[in-house]
């Protein structure tokens, strides 16, 4: 069965970096692309970019180009986001989001979210 | 970005009841729509594709219709499960926006 497993929640300060995983299993790893999704406390979902696991391009939202970097390692089906600057606007639960196939940008299936907090 | 609004924003129902969710998109998105429920703690869970494809495994009691610009998620008979957050999601473009959410609460 399909499995998306997140690394654990992350408290960090503003202006660091955090590095969210996402380990994949159940399926071929290069034939679906991947996104990340994040959800601010109490608020509605927010698109973040989408990765080709198969070569690694990747497309990201306007707002974040810049700050995030999503990559890929096919020797352990995982796929990385990256966010940095950190700013207390990035409080959020980060999930990955597999694509129903090769960027149809609806996900089928989704990890079970990354608290990450940006306090001082 | 394509701009989706959902209504209403809370909707409080009987076990039994039917229930329908309208999402407008601010321009024409054919029918690349999907929706999602959301329980507290967990992810999204995709129900609807393409407006108004069932995903396997939903329930046949949820339906989606619409095309263009105005979309309906219809619940046929609210089961207790069912009390929940949904949201709409436009992928016409290559930057897939979501709606605000509709949260379903028992009354």
């Amino acid at each position: 069965q399909v499995q998306l497993v997140q690394s654990g929640a992350e408290v960090t300060k503003p202006g660091a970096s955090v590095k969210v995983s996402c380990a994949t299993s159940g399926y071929t790893f290069t034939n679906f692309h991947m996104h990340w999704v994040r959800q601010a406390p109490g608020q509605g979902l927010e698109w973040m970019g989408i990765i080709n696991p198969d070569g690694g391009s990747t497309s990201y939202a306007q707002k974040l180009q810049g700050r995030v970097t999503m990559t890929r390692d096919t020797s352990t089906s995982t796929v990385y986001m990256e966010l940095n600057s950190l700013r207390s606007e990035d409080t959020a639960v980060y999930y990955c989001a597999r694509d129903r196939g090769t960027a149809l940008y609806y996900f089928d299936f989704w990890g079970q979210g990354t608290l990450v907090t940006v306090s001082s | 970005d394509i701009q989706m609004t959902q209504s209403p924003s809370t909707l409080s129902a009987f076990v039994g009841d039917r229930v329908a969710i309208t999402c407008r998109a601010s321009q024409s998105i054919s029918t690349w729509l999907a929706w999602y429920q959301q329980k507290p703690g967990k992810a999204p869970n995709l129900l609807i594709y393409k407006a108004s494809n069932l995903e396997s495994g939903v329930p046949s009691r949820f339906s989606g219709s619409g095309s263009g610009t105005e979309f309906t998620l219809t619940i046929s008979s609210l089961q207790p499960d069912d009390f929940a957050t949904y949201y709409c999601q436009q992928y016409n473009s290559y930057s897939p926006t979501f709606g605000q959410g509709t949260k379903v609460e028992i009354k």
